[in-house]
């Protein structure tokens, strides 16, 4: 069964204060790796897909790493805007019904 | 680009009571579509998958059910709401790619 934890639950940073969000995931044989970001009481809003170790992908503060076993998303210098959160989900390969798993996201506070 | 339907956005329904969630998608055809739930406290769990008309996969069971009428159109119902079903349900369509594009969700909360 394909497996998602992310670390830590809440992580709360000044505006300015550069950190990583960790996803450890066990999957046979992955497809793609997917990072998300939630707003209250919103659907999820795709930030980046991974598909290989050593894979980088970034956008604006943020930059999303791949290993076999585990994908970061640094996010450097952030402002109080990027206070979400971030959900990473995995999908296995093989078959037609692309299912993601997700994990149970880490919610990020960034305070001016 | 896909967008992805949900209505209502919030729902309050008494223990008991039918419900039906529908979900639509514009600017894709045939498209993998699913239902989540995030309960509080707890990741997204898939309940349905659709990869076509008529054709539903199940992930959990419970007092759920899904249909897809229309190739762009997908609902979930129950017949009998329990406390447990209370969550925010999301509708995502796969498109041209491998990850999902999300609807904006139903907030249930059965009392």
């Amino acid at each position: 069964e394909d497996q998602v934890t992310q670390s830590p639950e809440a992580l709360r940073l000044q505006e300015g204060e550069s950190s990583s969000l960790n996803c450890s995931y066990t999957v046979s044989g992955l497809r793609g790796l997917f990072w998300y970001r939630q707003d209250p009481g919103k659907g999820p809003e795709f930030l980046f897909t991974l598909y290989s170790a050593g894979e980088e992908k970034e956008k604006e503060r943020l930059k999303a790493t791949l290993t076999k076993k585990e994908s970061f998303l640094h996010i450097t210098a952030p402002k109080p805007e990027d206070s979400a959160t971030y959900l990473c989900a995995v999908q296995a390969s093989g078959g037609s019904n692309y299912k993601l798993t997700f994990g149970k996201g880490t919610l990020l506070t960034v305070n001016p | 680009s896909q967008t992805i339907h949900q209505w209502p956005a919030t729902l309050v329904q008494p223990v008991g009571s039918p419900l039906s969630l529908e979900c639509t998608v514009e600017g894709t055809s045939n498209p993998n579509l699913y239902w989540y739930r995030q309960a509080a406290g707890r990741g997204l769990q898939l309940l349905f998958y659709s990869v076509g008309i008529g054709q539903i996969s199940s992930e959990v069971p419970q007092n759920l059910s899904a249909s897809r009428p229309q190739d762009r159109q997908f609902i979930l119902s129950s017949k009998k709401l329990l406390l447990s079903d209370s969550g925010f349900y999301l509708c995502a369509c796969r498109g041209n790619w491998y990850g999902y594009t999300f609807g904006s969700g139903t907030r249930l909360t059965v009392v």
